[in-house]
């Protein structure tokens, strides 16, 4: 198993849809993260858990909903999203015990129509 | 080939020369510092971390230097491969243990 898997790797969707995104990490870390990542600018932090408890909400809009049911999984529910809220869409984990670093998946590639 | 990353986004580099690739950092304060790799269709890779109280980090072909007194952080890769080729970012952390700003990246192109 790789350390953190995302799904899907690609979605498109359109403005009225709801979907969501799913992470899993299998690296035993004890928080978890959501970015955006838009071209050419810098990783965006929407979401931190620490202990399945959210600890960081970055001003993102109400149209993202994280959970995190356990340390091992994150997901990212949407709905009414914007043309604007196409990106790639990253999964982080770390251990929180100090200075980590964070371990990321692959992305979901979220395009909206 | 030397690049400010935040500057010029792209570096080109001979397969087998060595590669740096710099990093101006934003927050005196910031005492934990990490370089990612990204190549096309994956999500960043962890490289190498560097605490502030070094200066000098060195792991297989990668060194991380950090200079703290003109808040400036340099990756190199020694005799680079074309398996570099990718987009490397840096990310510098505060009193926050997880919360990270990153950088824009620096493309390396590796040429055979």
């Amino acid at each position: 198993e790789t350390g953190v898997t995302q799904t899907p790797r690609h979605l498109v969707m359109g403005m009225t849809n709801k979907k969501s995104l799913k992470c899993e990490q299998h690296l035993g870390h004890n928080a978890m993260y959501w970015y955006k990542q838009s071209a050419k600018k810098p990783l965006e932090l929407m979401f931190v858990y620490s202990l399945e408890e959210r600890v960081e909400n970055n001003s993102v809009p109400s149209r993202f909903s994280p959970e995190c049911p356990n340390s091992s999984h994150l997901f990212l529910h949407l709905h009414t999203l914007q043309p604007e809220d196409s990106a790639l869409y990253l999964c982080a984990s770390s251990q929180d015990n100090g200075r980590q670093p964070q371990h990321f998946g692959d992305g979901t590639r979220l395009s909206i129509l | 080939g030397e690049s400010v990353g935040l500057h010029l986004p792209t570096l080109s580099v001979q397969e087998g020369d060595n590669s740096i690739i710099n990093c101006a950092y934003s927050n005196s304060a910031s005492d934990y510092f990490i370089w990612y790799k990204q190549e096309s269709g994956k999500g960043p890779q962890f490289i190498i971390d560097i605490r502030s109280n070094m200066d000098k980090r060195q792991g297989q072909r990668v060194t991380v230097l950090l200079n703290k007194t003109v808040k400036h952080l340099s990756l190199q890769i020694a005799a680079t491969q074309p398996g570099d080729s990718a987009v490397y970012f840096c990310a510098e952390n505060k009193d926050n243990f997880n919360k990270f700003y990153f950088g824009s990246g620096t493309k390396l192109n590796v040429k055979p």
